[in-house]
């Protein structure tokens, strides 16, 4: 089984200031990791993944991500905050081993971002 | 490039009325296409995938059912809604590469 955990269900940081979102996770092989963020009556927005290879992915609008393997974590981290970043971020897991027609993701319940001018 | 539609954007229905909530996808073939659906509490239930025409996989039994007619097709329905149906439903797909794609949603009240 495959499972997420964010424990946070806010975060409050203010514009300018470094980001950090948490995301740690739980498979029987080795993980695919992805960020998603929702803004309000939105679908989600894909960010960033990891597969494999480097341990730190950058993906969309100034975002990136540690992949820790030993701390099973997958950290969102973004230098310096903006309002526009406010929003609902979703961690996802997959486990890479899983069989042909293992498709699903599953998702964290979500970290409400909240950037303060 | 690839878009993933949804419709209706929202939608009021009564208790015990049917419903039938489509999403299409352009510029891929053969996606693979989910449904999910999210609560006032935020979290993500994955209701229904499939992974060919015809070939539905159901994760949580409940009188929601799914059907796929076309390659790029995926109708959500129910012949009776409930009050605990209310929700944000989400469609999504993913091809080859391993991340999905969500379409823009549809907000079904039930009164």
């Amino acid at each position: 089984a495959q499972s997420v955990a964010q424990p946070e269900d806010q975060v409050n940081v203010a514009e300018g200031n470094p980001l950090t979102v948490k995301c740690t996770y739980s498979v029987s092989g080795n993980p695919y990791l992805f960020w998603y963020v929702q803004y309000p009556n939105r679908g989600l927005q894909f960010l960033l993944k990891y597969i494999t290879g480097d341990n730190l992915v950058k993906g969309s609008y100034g975002f990136e991500a540690e992949f820790n393997k030993s701390q099973t974590s997958f950290h969102l981290k973004k230098p310096s905050a903006l309002v526009s970043d406010s929003a609902l971020y979703f961690c996802a897991v997959r486990d890479a081993t899983s069989g042909a027609g293992s498709y699903q993701l599953t998702f964290g319940k979500g970290t409400k971002l909240s950037v303060i001018p | 490039s690839q878009t993933i539609h949804q419709w209706p954007a929202t939608l009021v229905q009564p208790v015990g009325s049917p419903l039938s909530l489509e999403c299409t996808v352009e510029g891929t073939s053969n996606p693979n296409l989910y449904w999910y659906r999210q609560a006032a509490g935020r979290g993500l239930q994955l209701l229904f995938y499939s992974v060919g025409i015809g070939q539905i996989s159901s994760e949580v039994p409940q009188n929601l059912s799914a059907s796929r007619p076309q390659d790029r097709q995926f109708i959500l329905s129910s012949k009776k809604l409930l009050l605990s149906d209310s929700g944000f439903y989400l469609c999504a797909w993913s091809g080859r590469m391993y991340e999905q794609y969500f379409g823009p949603g549809t907000r079904l009240t039930v009164t």
